[in-house]
């Protein structure tokens, strides 16, 4: 079985800096998907950004990037240039393939970030 | 397009009690999900169905039940409440394939006394 792991269970940072949230992740499998999803106090969630396990290139989406590190099993976030709406909580959330385990998806422990002004 | 919609929105039950939330997905979408979400903690897989006509067991799938009434429906059903089961409950569709974006519902939240 797939395990994501989140160490950070709080962070925070000054509004316009730089965050970064860590997630490993556990799997025997070779080829999957890793997401990062937002989720604000309405409890909706949000992707933010995806990557291809069999894409060397990091993953961006304008302020948000990752650093995939597939031997190290490790997949970050970060974000850049904070702003306040960045709030939330962030999941990082691993998916397997479709064809070999019906893209069943194991979600971290969730990371709340904190923005000050 | 409404996405993937969730009834109810908030459900209170006592002990014992049964329901069955609901969730439909307008996107034409082939696998369907349900997930538990715990305070502090991250979503669990309770059951999915990758297809119409399958359904199969996730990570926590004691004390419920599903049914994949259609292409477009996905319902979970608690047959015999208990406290252990207040959480928030999110549905979640994906269309399959090379397409591994998965849309969420707004979540139910369920409280058993």
């Amino acid at each position: 079985a797939q395990t994501v792991t989140q160490s950070q269970p709080e962070m925070s940072v000054q509004e316009a800096e730089t965050v970064t949230l860590s997630c490993t992740y556990d799997t025997s499998e070779s080829d999957y998907y890793l997401f990062w999803y937002k989720q604000p106090p309405s409890r909706q969630m949000i992707l933010v950004i995806r990557q291809e396990a069999y894409k060397q290139q990091n993953a961006t989406e304008n302020r948000f990037s990752v650093n995939f590190q597939k031997a190290a099993k490790s997949f970050s976030l970060k974000i850049s240039d904070s702003q306040l709406g960045d709030a939330a909580m962030y999941f990082c959330a691993y998916r397997s393939p479709f064809n070999t385990n019906a893209g069943k998806s194991t979600f971290g422990d969730g990371t709340t970030l904190t923005v000050k002004p | 397009n409404a996405g993937v919609t969730q009834t109810p929105k908030f459900q209170v039950l006592k002990t014992g009690q049964s329901m069955t939330l609901q969730c439909a997905q307008d996107m034409n979408h082939n696998s369907m999900y349900w997930y538990r979400q715990d305070p502090g903690m991250g979503l669990r897989l309770i059951y999915y169905s990758a297809s119409e006509g399958t359904t199969d067991k996730g990570e926590v799938p004691n004390g419920y039940n599903v049914s994949r009434l259609n292409k477009r429906e996905f319902s979970l059903r608690l047959e015999s409440a208990a406290p252990s089961q207040t959480s928030v409950y999110f549905c979640a569709s994906t269309l399959g394939g090379l397409v591994y974006e998965q849309y969420f519902g707004p979540g139910t939240r369920l409280t058993v006394t």
